[in-house]
C-alpha cells in the first residue's frame, strides 16, 4: 500500500510570495489532516477533511491559509501571501476511520525568507 | 481543550540503558493515547496506541507504555535502548469529540554507542 505522499519536500520562497503544498493520502482514506511544526515548537493541528468537506478548521492560523480537497482525493494547502512566521514543517496525515489510526507523510519543509 | 505535556525535551543515554519518557495529558473524558517516533530524515511513525483495556500497551521495537488514568499519564518505556533508537518521540491524544491529534512538544532522544 502506498503511503501518504507530500510534495514538494522542501520549498524556499520570499516573503509575500505564494506557495502551494500538496498531499496525496492513502487511497480510500476519507480523513485527511494537516499539521504544522514551527521550529522548536510542538506539532499543531491545522485542519481536518472528511472527504471533500472541512470537518474542523479551528487550527488554521489566519485567512492567508487556504486548504482544499478536490473530489475527496488529494489536498492542497495554499499560503498567500507567505510571511516569515509561516516557516516550518507541514505534515499531512490520512486515516480510514478518522479516529484510531493515522499515517503521516514525510512533510514539506517551508522556509520563508 | 486538551493538552499534552512532555517534560523531557532532550534525553541522552548510553546503549543498554533503560528509558522512560514522561507524558501527561489534560482532558477529563475518554481519551485515546499515542506515541509516535520520527527517526532522522523520516516521517512520523506510530510506536504504540492505547484505546481501552489493558493499560500496559506493547508496541514495536520493544517499546511499551502504561496508561495511568489517575495520574493522566502515558509514559513510554524501553528496558534497553539501542543506538538506532536515536529519534524524536511524540506523545499525542485524541478524544471522543475531536479526532485530530493533539501533540506534546516532543522529546529528542540521543543514544550514545
Amino acid at each position: 500500500e502506498a503511503g501518504v505522499t507530500q510534495f514538494p519536500s522542501h520549498s524556499v520562497i520570499e516573503k509575500g510570495q505564494t506557495v502551494t503544498l500538496r498531499c496525496d493520502p492513502i487511497s480510500g482514506h476519507d480523513n485527511l489532516y494537516w499539521y504544522r511544526r514551527v521550529m522548536g515548537k510542538e506539532i499543531k493541528f491545522l485542519l481536518h477533511f472528511v472527504k471533500e468537506s472541512k470537518q474542523d478548521e479551528s487550527g488554521m492560523p489566519n485567512n492567508r491559509f487556504l486548504a482544499e480537497r478536490t473530489g475527496g482525493t488529494y489536498s492542497t494547502l495554499k499560503v498567500q501571501p507567505a510571511e516569515l512566521e509561516d516557516s516550518g514543517v507541514y505534515f499531512c496525515a490520512s486515516s480510514q476511520d478518522g479516529y484510531y489510526g493515522y499515517t503521516f507523510g514525510s512533510g514539506t519543509r517551508l522556509t520563508v525568507v | 481543550a486538551q493538552s499534552v505535556s512532555q517534560h523531557n525535551h532532550h534525553v541522552i543515554l548510553s546503549e543498554a540503558a533503560s528509558l522512560e519518557l514522561g507524558c501527561n495529558y489534560s482532558y477529563g473524558g475518554t481519551v485515546n493515547l499515542f506515541w509516535y517516533v520520527q527517526y532522522p530524515g523520516q516521517h512520523l511513525q506510530l510506536l504504540l496506541k492505547y484505546f481501552s483495556g489493558d493499560p500496559l500497551v506493547k508496541g514495536i521495537k520493544g517499546f511499551e507504555a502504561e496508561f495511568i488514568k489517575s495520574k493522566f499519564s502515558f509514559n513510554l518505556r524501553k528496558p534497553s535502548v539501542q543506538w538506532s533508537d536515536t529519534a524524536e518521540y511524540f506523545c499525542a491524544v485524541t478524544n471522543t469529540g475531536r479526532r485530530a491529534l493533539t501533540f506534546g512538544s516532543g522529546t529528542r532522544l540521543q543514544v550514545q554507542p
